[in-house]
């Protein structure tokens, strides 16, 4: 279908440890955007990858495009209490966006 | 810029009345859309409108109408509500050069 996979589904590390979220698709992706949603909350906007093998930083947060443009990643170092939510990949479409199923992250402290 | 406001926050409703959730933005966006949110399942698509005066059907419009009644504000009519309804809806808005989409703070809403 039009959704991108996305695993892990959940994941509890303690805080300090790092984590990791991947995204996948069957198809060459143009573009794949990030997505955090606090519990309760709505998802925000974090960041848009558009070139193959692109990686960019946003202070303990880094993303990844693959080579083939068909998968993605979001690396947390060291965690903290305040990176708890879930995050989400989204593959554009013509005029839309599909969400990965998205990766719920537990810091314990 | 209040961004993109949603009303009502809560909604209870019985099986086979109606409403509408309302939508605007302030960011003169083109593009907006309606998603629902159900736990496992991620934000699906319900319907969007890429410009003022157009709507076109997401991945689940069953059950679902929509209105883009100006270029700020995009409603979503449940016309018949069904306990499979139960969700939470998100509106969002998206930036024309950027892509980036801009979420409101959703409705929460109960069909029983």
């Amino acid at each position: 279908g039009q959704q991108v996979m996305q695993i892990p589904q959940y994941q509890h590390v303690q805080e300090g440890e790092d984590f990791t979220t991947y995204c996948n698709s069957s198809t060459t992706l143009s573009n794949i955007q990030w997505y955090k949603q606090r519990p309760g909350g709505h998802p925000v906007f974090l960041i848009q990858l558009v070139k193959s093998g692109e990686v960019k930083k946003q202070k303990r947060l880094t993303f990844q495009f693959g080579e083939a443009k068909k998968n993605s990643s979001l690396h947390i170092t060291a965690t903290q209490t305040t990176d708890v939510g879930t995050y989400f990949c989204a593959k554009t479409g013509a005029n839309n966006l599909f969400f990965g199923t998205g990766t719920r992250l537990t810091v314990i402290p | 810029n209040a961004g993109v406001t949603q009303t009502p926050k809560f909604q209870v409703l019985k099986t086979g009345q109606s409403m509408t959730l309302q939508c605007a933005q302030d960011m003169n966006h083109n593009s907006m859309y309606w998603y629902r949110q159900d736990p496992g399942m991620g934000l699906r698509l319900i319907y969007y409108s890429a410009s003022e005066g157009t709507t076109d059907k997401g991945e689940v419009p069953n059950g679902y109408n929509v209105s883009r009644l100006n270029k700020r504000e995009f409603s979503l009519r449940l016309e018949s509500a069904a306990p499979s309804q139960t969700s939470v809806y998100f509106c969002a808005s998206r930036r024309d050069s950027t892509y980036e989409q801009y979420f409101g703070p959703g409705t929460r809403l109960t069909v029983t």
